[in-house]
């Protein structure tokens, strides 16, 4: 079965730290792997997309990186901002469905 | 572009009424998804549409539950009878390319007394 898996589930930082957001999937026979940024009501985000023959993606303070060998994304923010409070999911692409996670929810304190 | 557009943004209805939630896709995107999102079970694929036409279904939970495309600019997501487990934030997405990056809407949150 394929399933998205992001730790921690929470997180809650004080401004101008550097964070690292996890995430893991089972099968890793992937077509691409989203980041997505939720606001409280509001829809997904589309933060970086990571092709499966890439390594990594790079937007501003925002970095993401792919491991398909062991399964695993890491999103890197840098310099966090209470602006950057929101949820974080990962979802991975399998052609014919998008697999997401559960969430990272993250507070940045100012 | 406006983005991908969803209404009503709310509805409250009782149990065994008619729902009906609206999307308007980004003009050009040629696959259009409807997701259903709540805390216990996450994001999940309901139905998507490739040129109008239905390609995957297999993710819509009953015979309660329908979806058409009637045109390139214009999805529906019924749901007859709705009942309380059904409440949920119903999430329209669109993609030019697909797989590749989706544009969601800002979600219908439909609660069923």
């Amino acid at each position: 079965k394929q399933e998205v898996t992001q730790i921690p589930a929470a997180l809650s930082v004080p401004e101008g730290e550097n964070l690292v957001l996890n995430c893991s999937f089972t099968d890793s026979a992937i077509y691409n792997l989203q980041w997505f940024r939720q606001d409280p009501g509001k829809g997904l985000t589309s933060l970086l997309l990571i092709q499966s023959s890439q390594r990594e993606q790079t937007s501003g303070r925002l970095n993401a990186s792919l491991d398909k060998s062991s399964g695993r994304s890491t999103l890197y923010i840098a310099a966090s901002q209470p602006g950057d409070s929101a949820t974080y999911l990962c979802a991975a692409e399998y052609g014919n469905k998008l697999v997401f996670g559960a969430g990272t929810i993250l507070r940045v304190k100012s | 572009d406006a983005g991908v557009i969803q209404s009503p943004r709310h509805e409250v209805t009782e149990m065994g009424q008619e729902v009906t939630l609206r999307c308007k896709p980004i003009s050009g995107h040629d696959y259009l998804f409807w997701y259903r999102q709540t805390m216990m079970r996450g994001l999940e694929l309901l139905i998507y549409f490739n040129n109008n036409v239905p390609i995957d279904d297999s993710g819509m939970p009953e015979d309660r539950f329908s979806a058409k495309m009637p045109n390139a600019s214009f999805s529906t997501l019924k749901i007859q009878p709705s009942e309380p487990r059904d409440s949920a934030v119903y999430f329209c997405a669109g993609a030019g390319v697909y797989p590749g990056e989706l544009f969601f809407g800002e979600g219908s949150r439909l609660t069923v007394l």
